[in-house]
């Protein structure tokens, strides 16, 4: 069952363009929601977090936008550079359940 | 470096043996998190623990246990290996129980070979 959805495997963008990840998640419960970025070798990075109460975070070339009726999130990164190719991955949790589920990744690359 | 060190970084082993992948918290984070990546698959949650004690559970097979020590440090134990088991295994540390505030701190991971 898989609760959180990252139905693109794979996304690519000029450089300087924008760049929309998409997120889909099926359990009500999720109030927060995460982004976290993977370079080969390493382990995820958090990127950015909206919690339930609102619709938009942003933090400088990153924001998200969580739309709760849709079920759907989305990260938005602009201008894109060639340093954000990597895999995003989307997580979402809920304060009465500790743990963070992920989707399965959206490998972004910038093409310069 | 992101401050939760995992060992080995990578490991080869055969069916039927037993693995320990170690992994050392962020200082100060009390909560650690193992998950399971395999091939195109999404992080897998295994097992959380939270100041020595576990606090949640996922999909982790009984083949597999873990524990967290008093110095916070988190070993995960897979016995039994099979070639199905092969995948990145990451540790994640966390200051509060849930992550909620902070994320998670990732660790490089660890890659286990099946053979």
């Amino acid at each position: 069952d898989q609760q959180v959805k990252q139905n693109s495997p794979s996304l690519s963008v000029q450089e300087g363009r924008i760049s929309i990840l998409n997120c889909d998640y099926t359990n009500s419960m999720f109030d927060y929601f995460l982004w976290y970025k993977k370079y080969p070798a390493e382990g995820p990075t958090f990127l950015i977090s909206i919690s339930s109460i609102k619709d938009k975070n942003e933090d400088g070339r990153f924001t998200v936008f969580l739309n709760k009726s849709a079920k759907h999130l989305s990260l938005h990164i602009v201008p894109s550079q060639p340093g954000d190719s990597a895999v995003y991955f989307c997580a979402a949790g809920d304060f009465g359940n500790e743990k963070l589920t992920f989707g399965t990744g959206t490998r972004l690359t910038i093409i310069p | 470096d992101s401050g939760v060190t995992q060992t080995p970084k990578h490991l080869i082993t055969a069916t039927g043996q037993r693995v320990t992948l170690r992994c050392s918290p962020r200082s100060g984070d009390l909560s650690v998190y193992w998950y399971q990546q395999s091939l195109d698959q999404g992080l897998q949650f295994l097992i959380q623990y939270y100041n020595g004690e576990e606090r949640a559970k996922g999909n982790i097979l009984e083949r597999f246990s873990a524990q967290q020590f008093p110095d916070l440090h988190s070993e995960l134990n897979l016995s039994s290996l099979e070639l199905g088991d092969s995948a990145l295994y990451f540790c994640a540390s966390s200051p509060d129980p849930g992550g909620v505030n902070y994320g998670y701190t990732f660790g490089s991971g660890t890659r286990l070979t099946v053979v």
